[in-house]
């Protein structure tokens, strides 16, 4: 089935630290969304995205909708602590409808 | 408001045994969902829900039935545990179909999560 490749796979970082991850797919999506779930909790969505190009921001968080649609990327600037847990990226394809989930990427942050 | 609640939030079952986890909500939402979350993996949709008395199958339906007999609830149920479902499941909703562009702050509303160990 389809299926999303979510890197990197974790991520241990000092606070202060820029962190880049990203999301790749085989086919064509029509909506990234990204969670961060922390443990014991169920995901809190992030940003969603719906328009190829399209780049948003949440406080530190920054995404975009990659221009070819098969990717999208979160950045977090100046990471601390509490921003450790587990990542996810989701997307919608488009030929399918499906909402699919990224296998996650855990950051840990080195206070 | 307590949003999505799912009860309860440990158990363990034997192989062979049935159980139901209650998913319940209280925000109204038509969509409603079950996943899984296995070990360094994603959420894997197992049964969703488009309203009340409507469910159908997700990426990884067998071995579980749902039923949505009111819209605030979607239990899940599994009829003959076996060790391969020992996992995380999470319950969600949403009011409007997630990523269909229909922009809102929430698109999916997740409960806390369910830990089931088959032994």
């Amino acid at each position: 089935g389809q299926q999303l490749n979510q890197s990197p796979q974790s991520m241990f970082i000092q606070e202060g630290e820029d962190v880049s991850m990203n999301c790749t797919s085989s086919s064509i999506f029509n909506t990234w969304l990204w969670y961060k779930q922390e443990p014991g909790e169920g995901p809190v969505l992030l940003i969603a995205l719906y328009k190829a190009g399209e780049l948003t921001s949440n406080g530190r968080l920054t995404a975009q909708f990659g221009i070819t649609r098969k990717d999208s990327f979160l950045n977090i600037s100046a990471s601390i602590p509490s921003d450790v847990g587990i990542y996810f990226c989701a997307g919608r394809a488009s030929n399918t409808g499906k909402l699919i989930f990224g296998q996650g990427t855990t950051l840990q942050v080195k206070p | 408001n307590a949003g999505v609640t799912q009860t309860p939030k440990f158990r363990i079952l034997k192989i062979g045994q049935s159980m139901t986890l209650q998913c319940t909500q209280d925000m109204n939402h038509n969509y409603m969902y079950w996943y899984r979350q296995d070990p360094g993996m994603g959420l894997k949709l197992i049964y969703y829900s488009v309203g009340a008395g409507i469910t159908d199958k997700g990426e990884v339906p067998n071995g579980y039935n749902v039923s949505r007999s009111t819209t605030e609830d979607f239990p899940l149920r599994l009829e003959l545990a076996a060790p391969s479902q020992t996992s995380v499941y999470f319950c969600a909703s949403s009011l409007t179909r997630p990523g269909t562009g229909e922009r809102s702050n929430q698109p999916q509303h997740f409960g806390d999560g369910t830990r089931l160990s088959i032994l």
